[in-house]
């Protein structure tokens, strides 16, 4: 089982350009969630996807947009990039709730994101 | 007023002590809790979920009171490789699974 995997690993882009980040979930997780963590900061979450639906949304702004596809892998898309974009960006996968499961999310090793 | 809430510390403490880290949440409707730990530069991973009864995993246990809305983590007999943050995360699950966490409490122990 390859757990969540994202990529790139670090990217370096410069004020106002576009950016776009993607996540493959965790073998049979239908449900990906996008969370943005700033140093020193816990994880902050963005938006979640479900049956290629953004399902719920974080306090960000419409900058930030995303996208799963049929086979439940994300990408995470940021227009107008900012200096305070920059951030580790971390996709976690998980479960739709069932009954009683306690589900956890399991997260990819993230994406360091710096603008210049 | 934050969903969940944790000292940032950090905690130094010396090898072979026992530390506490506290947590509140700020949802009565919050369903599940967990204790992720996160070591520098890299992703949060599961520490332990926590039960309503309180669990306990080798060195580790977590205690939950909803009446207070509040989650305990303890550590005993630290060791170096327990240097870390410490995140505190709930799950409303009434609202499509969503993970709230908290900033995370910074742990060292020295030798």
């Amino acid at each position: 089982d390859a757990g969540v995997t994202q990529s790139p690993t670090h990217l370096i882009k410069t004020r106002g350009q576009q950016v776009t980040l993607r996540c493959s979930p965790k073998s049979g997780h239908d449900t990906v969630s996008w969370y943005q963590q700033a140093l020193g900061q816990g994880p902050q979450f963005i938006f979640q996807y479900y049956e290629e639906e953004e399902r719920q949304r974080g306090n960000f702004p419409d900058r930030f947009s995303g996208h799963q596809f049929p086979n439940y892998s994300s990408e995470l898309n940021v227009n107008a990039l900012l200096l305070g974009d920059s951030a580790l960006y971390l996709c976690a996968s998980s479960s739709p709730y069932r009954g009683s499961m306690n589900t956890e999310a399991f997260f990819g090793q993230g994406t360091r994101l710096t603008v210049v | 007023r934050k969903e969940v809430e944790q000292d940032p510390g950090p905690f130094n403490v010396p090898e072979g002590a026992t530390v506490a880290f506290n947590c509140t949440y700020s949802n009565s409707a919050s369903q599940s809790f967990f204790w992720y730990r996160q070591d520098c530069r890299k992703e949060p991973k599961l520490l332990m979920s926590v039960y309503s009864s309180g669990n306990e995993d080798g060195r580790f246990t977590a205690q939950l009171n909803r009446a207070s809305q509040y989650i305990s983590l303890l550590i005993r007999d630290s060791k170096l490789s327990d240097s870390a943050t410490y995140l505190c995360v709930v799950n409303d699950r009434e609202n499509f699974n969503k993970f709230y966490f908290g900033s995370g409490t910074k742990l060292n122990v020295k030798p």
